[in-house]
């Protein structure tokens, strides 16, 4: 069966100190690994689409790097802003044109 | 703002109802799509409307049916309701057919409560 899954469930960071959140898939044919952020009370927003292994994405603080079995999401000298639930998504090459989730990760930084 | 509208934001009802969620999606997209998020499941694909024509199908239940109209406007009709409906209903939309970019432009959410 096709799965997504995210660690840990909850970071709490200060401000600053720079961490990681991992998303290890297990689907067939990875057609597209890819990070949201939600906000409480909202709809996840696009962050990074990751392709192949060794692919790398940047924006502002992350960075999403992917794997042949997993993807981190590399959050640098975070600010309270980047507070959010990050969630990682596959396609797949079964897929009838739904992505997978995870569960997500939720990061909270306090000043 | 991402661009598509849901309607209603909330929703309380109890048991047996049907309610219809609504969305518009963003100008030019013409793929929707709708979601499910509980706490204990996360999100869930649910079903995909293309310029009018189901494309995809996740694990909808025999008791939600939905719809996209030659506006390119969808509805989500939920029937004889039960109290494990409880939940986020997202609707998103895209460009294309396909999710290729994974790139999918969410709503605000309709929040369903039934009691």
């Amino acid at each position: 069966e096709d799965q997504v899954t995210q660690s840990p469930e909850a970071l709490r960071l200060q401000e600053g100190e720079s961490s990681s959140l991992n998303c290890s898939y297990t689907v067939s044919g990875l057609r597209g690994l890819f990070w949201y952020r939600q906000d409480p009370g909202k709809g996840p927003e696009f962050l990074f689409t990751l392709y192949s292994a060794g692919e790398e994405k940047e924006k502002e603080r992350l960075k999403a790097t992917l794997t042949k079995k997993e993807s981190f999401l590399h959050i640098t000298a975070p600010k309270p802003e980047d507070s959010a639930t990050y969630l990682c998504a596959s396609a797949h090459g079964g897929s009838q044109g739904n992505l997978i989730f995870g569960k997500g990760t939720k990061l909270s930084v306090k000043p | 703002d991402s661009g598509v509208t849901q309607t209603p934001k909330h929703l309380i009802t109890a048991t047996g109802q049907r309610v219809t969620l609504r969305c518009s999606p963003r100008s030019g997209d013409l793929s929707v799509y709708w979601y499910q998020q509980s706490l204990d499941q996360g999100l869930q694909f649910l079903i995909q409307y293309y310029n009018g024509e189901e494309r995809a199908k996740g694990n909808i239940l025999e008791r939600f049916s939905a719809q996209q109209f030659p506006d390119l406007h969808s509805e989500l009709n939920l029937s004889s309701l039960e109290l494990g409906d409880s939940a986020l209903y997202f609707c998103a939309s895209s460009v294309a057919g396909g999710i290729m970019t994974g790139e999918l432009f969410f709503g605000e959410g309709s929040r369903l409560t039934v009691l």
